[in-house]
């Protein structure tokens, strides 16, 4: 079935310094990826989007591209700061499914000063 | 900008009890939806919600769990005799249109605790 996988934390960075997380998926069919955050005492939010292959999806200083054929979907910042610190989840979005989301386990993200 | 709450942040309840997590969706949003997230685990769908009806639900939306828009402003999941196995956070999440998953908006969650 489809699935979504993302490299554990936490991750620790200090600022200003080079971020990837990693995701990787498996789906049929042609599912919309995603990356959400969620900072202490707060919701999910979305952080960026890719619909198709190619898509490069951009938020923040974030980026991510929709990569079909490492089946991928890895997220980037050049500088991290403090307030990124956070937990990041990759999902993916089931075509016709009613916004059913598939979600990764999560990757904390620390950044020191 | 509108967001959707969920009370309470924190519930804790002996096995065996009833609880009921509320939700105030977005005011104007059409679809409901519950996801989980057990420590350490996947964020889980559990089940969407429109027109007064489950529209879809996972495995483990089981027959101790259901969903109800009790009046025009809150949609609740109710677990019926709660399990050990049921601890986790939930997230509730509301939606405009039922496709496009990028108008999703969720709340920030209730971490349920069953002793």
């Amino acid at each position: 079935g489809d699935s979504v996988t993302q490299m554990e934390g936490p991750v620790t960075l200090s600022e200003e310094a080079f971020l990837t997380i990693n995701c990787t998926y498996t789906a049929t069919g042609y599912p919309s990826l995603f990356w959400y955050v969620q900072y202490p005492g707060e919701g999910l939010q979305l952080l960026l989007k890719a619909t198709k292959a190619d898509d490069k999806g951009s938020n923040k200083g974030f980026e991510a591209t929709y990569r079909k054929e490492t089946t991928s979907f890895h997220l980037e910042k050049g500088s991290v700061q403090v307030s990124d610190s956070a937990v990041y989840f990759c999902a993916l979005g089931i075509s016709g499914g009613y916004n059913k989301l598939i979600f990764g386990a999560g990757t904390r993200l620390a950044v020191h000063p | 900008e509108p967001e959707v709450t969920q009370t309470p942040s924190h519930q804790v309840t002996q096995m065996g009890q009833e609880v009921i997590l509320r939700c105030v969706p977005i005011s104007n949003h059409l679809y409901f939806y519950w996801y989980r997230q057990i420590l350490g685990q996947k964020v889980e769908f559990l089940v969407s919600f429109y027109n007064n009806e489950i529209s879809e639900k996972s495995e483990i939306f089981d027959d101790q769990f259901s969903v109800e828009r009790p009046d025009g402003s809150n949609f609740t999941l109710k677990i019926r005799s709660t399990k050990l196995e049921d601890s986790a956070m939930y997230f509730c999440a509301s939606s405009q249109g039922g496709q496009g998953a990028e108008k999703l908006f969720f709340g920030s969650g209730t971490q349920l605790s069953v002793l």
